[in-house]
């Protein structure tokens, strides 16, 4: 399996405070993914960086933030968590646009 | 939302039959990945389809991606009880930037 590392793996908070999550690589990868997984929805796309400080939105963005400051490093931020954002959140990465991605082990968040 | 339908959305078989999943794009794609989860696991990549009329093989399994480059299928014969899983497929949307989209994805079952 390729070296990507999600942490926390599990997370129960409060409705309104802030979260983030954090995935780690150690491939050298240029693109990471965020993406939330929920019955009926399949993997949809939160946000993704295509280099250090590049980031873009994905189909359902709203809520979370971004950042990428190193290349191994890419944390997801929900300022004021919801329990909408109950879901399981997988980081991908990938060494280039639109090839195979290689999933972290994903993080389970109960917003309550 | 999503430009991708894949069905069923559910299949349960019975051992040693034969399973097929559909993903349908409204647009053409460059090409088109497989991806499987098994449950409580992360997806994994199985395959990517470049080509119009390509098809590739994986021992049971038979990936097509059709002539217009508009969809796919994956085919297993034979089913084992350990081909249990969620098959995605996956491609780079035309709204989706450096980004892959996901379908919904095709849950099998398969009983002994």
């Amino acid at each position: 399996d390729a070296g990507i590392t999600q942490s926390p793996r599990h997370k129960v908070t409060e409705t309104g405070t802030p979260v983030t999550l954090r995935c780690h690589q150690t491939e050298n990868h240029r693109y990471m993914y965020w993406y939330r997984q929920d019955p009926g929805h399949g993997l949809r796309l939160i946000h993704y960086s295509y280099g250090v400080k590049d980031t873009d939105k994905g189909e359902v963005s709203d809520g979370y933030s971004v950042s990428r400051s190193k290349t191994e490093d890419f944390l997801l931020t929900l300022e004021s968590a919801t329990s909408s954002q109950t879901s399981v959140y997988f980081c991908a990465i990938s060494p280039r646009e639109w090839e195979k991605l290689f999933f972290g082990s994903g993080t389970q968040l109960s917003v309550l | 939302g999503q430009q991708v339908m894949q069905i069923p959305q559910y299949q349960h078989v019975q051992e040693g039959e034969d399973f097929t999943t559909y993903c349908n794009s409204s647009t053409t794609l460059s090409n088109i990945q497989w991806y499987k989860q098994r449950p409580g696991g992360h997806p994994v990549f199985l395959i990517q389809l470049v080509k119009s009329g390509e098809v590739k093989k994986q021992k049971r399994l038979t990936f097509q991606f059709g002539e217009a480059k508009k969809n796919s299928s994956l085919h297993i014969t034979a089913t084992q009880t350990t081909d249990v899983g969620t098959y995605f497929c996956a491609g780079p949307w035309s709204n989706s930037g450096y980004a892959l989209n996901f379908g919904k994805g095709t849950s099998l079952l398969v009983t002994p």
